[in-house]
């Protein structure tokens, strides 16, 4: 069976430090990957997209960045944090051929910038 | 994609059906209805989609109007647990299309 899990649960960073979040699945191949965030009392909002290793589209310019080095690992990364990064990080796969309308969730990673 | 609007939030005393609206009037042909919801602090979980007939599973029914411009999620027998946001999102059905999510309804589900 499929399983996704991402790392680290929670963190705790100053401003300006750099942000490393890893995303894997295991039981697929070739998954479409996605990065959403969701501040506080808010709607998820989509950051980052993946059909393919290298292949990235970003939905909102902003200091973060993404990338897949691998078929299913999906990283989230800043050189350096803002306040207004803070927020609950979720990443989800789904299959890369055929459309089943389930899209598959982490556990999320809450970030709090200070 | 097609937006949605759903209302802001919702009661329903357990053990009865909870009726999720969602206004889709923008909806196209090839654009499916998609139910998700999330339970506080953890990530959305899916619960049923359909493209113009209504639907059922385990979980929920769907119910697509004839136009396809609205829509409604039924839990039939809600329960505490069942309290989440509950986001109804549209989307073309292949598969390299993302969901986007919106505000959602907030469905108390109270004793």
């Amino acid at each position: 069976s499929q399983t996704i899990h991402q790392w680290p649960a929670t963190l705790v960073q100053p401003v300006g430090s750099p942000l490393s979040l890893e995303c894997t699945v295991e039981g697929t191949s070739n998954p479409n990957l996605y990065w959403y965030r969701q501040a506080a009392g808010r709607g998820l909002q989509l950051l980052f997209y993946s059909v393919g290793i290298g292949q990235i589209s970003s939905e909102v310019p902003q200091n973060l960045s993404a990338s897949r080095p691998q078929d299913r690992q999906f990283i989230l990364s800043s050189k350096k944090l803002l306040l207004s990064d803070s927020g609950f990080y979720l990443c989800a796969w789904r299959p890369g051929q055929i459309n089943t309308g389930e899209l598959f969730f982490g556990e999320g990673s809450r970030l709090t910038v200070l | 994609d097609a937006k949605t609007t759903q209302p802001t939030s919702m009661d329903c005393a357990e053990g009865r059906a909870a009726n999720l609206p969602c206004n889709h009037s923008t909806i196209s042909g090839n654009e499916y209805v998609y139910w998700y919801r999330q339970i506080h602090s953890q990530g959305p979980q899916y619960i049923i989609h359909g493209l113009k007939n209504n639907e059922t599973n385990e979980m929920a029914s769907l119910i697509i109007t004839e136009d396809r411009k609205s829509s409604t999620l039924i839990l039939p027998h809600a329960t505490l647990r069942d309290t989440a946001v509950y986001y109804c999102i549209v989307s073309p059905g292949n598969a390299g299309n993302m969901l986007t999510f919106g505000g959602g309804t907030r469905l108390m589900v109270k004793p």
